[in-house]
Order: C-alpha cells, then structure tokens, then sequence
C-alpha cells in the first residue's frame, strides 16, 4: 500500500516558474526521500531530509519536512523543460524498504 | 556501465507463462530490493535481499511470486503461471548497506516493463 499521497497528482507550468510539490505521510519517520523519474533515466534519487531537518537545499531544490503535520514539500526553482518528470517521496520503514507516494506529474512547457 | 542494470527491458507474456527478470546491482553493494509499479503509481515493495539472505519477501503478493539471489550479487524474480494483473513494471533497487535508519541510498535500475496479455 502506498504511504501517503503526493499533491497535485499533475502540474504543468512555463519554464522559468517555481514548481511545488507536496506529500503526506502515515508514519513515523527517520527520514524522507524525494526522487524523480522519467522515461529516459529511470528513478533517480534527489535529497533526503531527516526527521530532524525542516528545510534542504540542493541546487534548484528545496525540501522542507513538518514532522508535525506529517508532511513535505519539494519546491523546484527557474524550471526547465528537462525537469519534466514525475516526482514520488519515499520513506524508509523498518529501515530498509522504501514506502513511495502515488505521484506527481510535472510537466515544465517550453 | 557501474549503475544497476536489468533484463530484459520489456517483456511480453501470455497469460500462465513463467517469467523470470534479472537484476545485475551495482558491484559491491550489499542490499538488493525488488519494487512492482503499476501505471500511474509509485513503487511498491516485493522483496528485500541482504547478501544472499531473503530478510523481507512481504510484498510478494502471492505464492507465484519468488525470488532469489543465490550468490549474493545478481538476482533473479520469477513470476509463474502469470496473469493480467501482474503487467507492470518492475523495479531493481540496490544499496551499499542498509542501517536502521535507512538512510542509504537506493540506485535503480531502468526496471523491466511486463505485459501479460
């Protein structure tokens, strides 16, 4: 079953916008995890932000996590059509295996 | 190339035909995971390898699921008599170690895309 569920299920933006990504979870976490994917890359890792992090940056990313309300957000800066992608969060249960969200579906237009 | 590699690519079945993908993790890496993802949904957890030892088979979602890493490093999933809820793709994910607090890094591979028609 999925952990939680990542919104909006779709975005679709100009390039050079920001876009913003959100996802909730269940459970207690260690950690959480954003990755992307597409057809030409597969599913690639992003950042991780631990459970005692609210806020981390990489690049044009920048994740923030409210342990509190259960939630993260990934916002995505001066987009380009090469950000086109879907976008999951993941957490680690039991350590080990991964629980991913349903998805959001980025579309950045040229 | 050094990433984690799976084959085949895409692979057609009929319905009650035996399946099997393989997985080829980064050398080295210690923790093999195998991930079912149907269309428009994330990842979902089948199976966990650490070494050659099975430790985590919770999310095959029934007994004609099974997989195996005999040696430690390639890994194969075996899907028999296989139906139309099995289409998916099929994601290979390894990782150096996992700790408790699983914060490894998972490398994916380009995963095997199933149809069963």
């Amino acid at each position: 079953s999925q952990q939680g569920e990542e919104d909006p299920q779709a975005l679709s933006i100009q390039e050079g916008e920001n876009a913003t990504m959100n996802c909730s979870y269940k459970t207690s976490i260690n950690n959480l995890q954003w990755y992307r994917q597409n057809s030409g890359r597969g599913l690639v890792h992003l950042i991780l932000i631990r459970s005692n992090e609210r806020e981390k940056h990489s690049g044009r990313l920048r994740v923030t996590l409210d342990t509190s309300k259960k939630s993260s957000s990934l916002l995505i800066t001066a987009s380009r059509a090469a950000d086109t992608a879907s976008y999951f969060c993941a957490t680690p249960e039991y350590g080990n295996k991964l629980v991913f969200g349903a998805g959001t579906i980025l579309r950045v237009k040229s | 190339g050094a990433g984690v590699s799976q084959s085949p690519r895409y692979k057609v079945a009929k319905r009650g035909q035996d399946v099997a993908l393989r997985c080829d993790p980064i050398s080295g890496h210690v923790s093999l995971f195998w991930y079912q993802q149907a269309l428009g949904q994330g990842p979902e957890f089948l199976t966990y390898f650490q070494n050659e030892a099975q430790l985590d088979k919770s999310g095959l979602p029934s007994d004609r699921f099974f997989a195996e890493r005999p040696e430690g490093s390639v890994s194969t999933l075996k899907i028999q008599r296989t139906q139309q809820e099995d289409s998916a793709v099929y994601l290979c994910a390894s990782s150096l170690v996992t700790g408790t607090s699983g914060t490894n890094e998972q490398f994916f591979g380009p995963g095997t895309r199933l149809t069963v028609l």
